[in-house]
């Protein structure tokens, strides 16, 4: 079965601009978990979405947003750019929310570049 | 809150040693913890779980909850080893996200 297919894989904006990236879970998982990777900080959890209700979301300004589509698919949007967005972000799938038993199964990310 | 520590950013052994990889946590309930590993180009990729009981390519990792602690060991560690390792907790209710601590790089020399 297919995995967790995120796009773009890379991308490039300038500061002050938007960017949406788009996570598509594994077929029949219904959570879908955001992190932004650094190599400072590790991975810092975002948000967190199951059945198009956001469950829990991390300590990141309001610039950082995400939603769920009732197919499963989920974005998330970065307005107003600053140069520290610049990290891989990743997607995670799982069946259930909070990934208790099943763990998650993550994407290859979006690369995010702010000049 | 929860917290996670993986308290060494570089892990240097040598073929054949026995490798340990630190991981302390921080939380008031009871946890479920995870290790995850990312290899050279790949994505992240679930080690193995406390919950499971799993022994994954010679890893294994015990919880001490009286030192708050899920450290992986292997006994023997191999080359392909080499990678960055991701220590993670998530409260047993399943309510709160998966939290990470900041990894470990694992290297391996021959």
């Amino acid at each position: 079965k297919a995995g967790v297919t995120q796009t773009p894989r890379y991308l490039i904006k300038t500061r002050g601009q938007q960017v949406t990236l788009s996570c598509s879970p594994i077929s029949g998982h219904r959570s879908v978990s955001w992190y932004q990777q650094t190599p400072g900080q590790g991975l810092q959890f975002l948000f967190e979405y199951f059945s198009e209700t956001q469950r829990n979301k991390g300590n990141f300004p309001g610039r950082f947003s995400g939603r769920q589509f009732s197919n499963s698919r989920s974005e998330m949007n970065v307005s107003t750019l600053e140069l520290g967005d610049s990290a891989l972000y990743l997607c995670a799938s799982s069946l259930m929310t909070g990934a208790l038993l099943y763990g998650y199964t993550f994407g290859s990310g979006t690369r995010l570049t702010v000049v | 809150a929860q917290r996670v520590t993986q308290p060494e950013k570089l892990l240097s052994v040598f073929k054949g040693a026995p490798v340990e990889l630190k991981c302390n946590y921080s939380y008031s309930g009871s946890p479920e913890l995870f290790w995850y590993v990312q290899y050279s180009r790949q994505r992240l990729q679930l080690l193995l779980r406390h919950i499971s009981r799993e022994s994954i390519k010679g890893f294994t990792a015990d919880l001490n909850k009286g030192e708050t602690s899920f450290h992986l060991k292997k006994p023997f560690a191999q080359e392909e080893d080499s990678a960055m390792y991701y220590c993670a907790l998530i409260a047993n209710s399943g309510n709160t996200p998966l939290v990470f601590g900041k990894g470990t790089r694992l290297s391996v020399i021959a």
